[in-house]
């Protein structure tokens, strides 16, 4: 099975700030990798697919990156809604696997 | 507007069965691939199955496989989960969600969840 390591765990930072989160894949998963955020009591919702492509209605502060199997979702200027949960996603190969997630909260 | 509504799920004692369905409205079912995705309470997400839009072929993870069935109903536009054996590591909020066409097979809409208790 591929496994996404993902990190930080939680992070604490304030408005406007730049944040950073990554996933490492154990193996080459090309671009089959998205982000999503998850709020308090609600569904999942997709930000990123594709390593680098932003899904449909999402803000241009998200943005995706990727060096060769290190992924990288950045927040360009942290907004009060975006706290939550964010999760990394392989889909290069069954089983599927999601990294472990990281608290993003507000200071 | 897609919209995907989980029903069936419930409290249930360990070694029973129960079925999920997820009723598709709001886009053309019968295109697209299709998953269930849990989340145990107070953890992170984990991908269960998938399966193909024709539902010729079926995925699963190996915790759930021989255990778990899912299918679909084009005609009916649903998605199915049929767990049986379950196990207390079952329990947890299900999630019906479409995987999408263009863009490398991401789930890009998520029901609201159904929660799963299995408990004596």
């Amino acid at each position: 099975d591929i496994q996404m390591t993902q990190s930080p765990a939680s992070l604490s930072a304030s408005l406007e700030e730049i944040v950073t989160i990554t996933c490492q894949a154990s193996q080459d998963i090309g671009n089959w990798l998205a982000w999503y955020q998850q709020k308090p009591g609600k569904s999942p919702q997709l930000l990123i697919y594709g390593a680098t492509s932003l899904a449909d209605g999402v803000p241009s502060r998200f943005s995706g990156s990727r060096s060769g199997t290190q992924y990288s979702l950045k927040i360009s200027r942290l907004q009060v809604e975006d706290p939550g949960i964010y999760y990394c996603l392989q889909g290069y190969s069954a089983p599927y696997t999601f990294g472990a997630g990281t608290k993003l909260e507000l200071k | 507007e897609v919209q995907l509504v989980e029903s069936g799920g419930g409290l249930v004692q360990p070694g029973r069965s129960l079925k999920l369905s997820c009723a598709a409205s709001g886009f053309t079912f019968s295109n697209y691939y299709m998953a269930w995705v849990r989340q145990a309470p107070t953890k992170g997400l984990e991908w269960v199955a998938s399966i193909t839009n024709s539902g010729g072929s079926t995925y699963y993870r190996d915790s759930v496989k021989g255990r778990f069935t899912i299918s679909r109903d084009n005609a009916k536009s649903t998605l199915y989960l049929q767990m049986d054996s379950l196990r207390s590591e079952d329990t947890a909020t299900y999630y019906c969600t479409r995987e999408g066409n263009f863009n490398y097979g991401s789930p890009d809409y998520w029901g609201q969840g159904v929660m799963v208790t299995v408990s004596s």
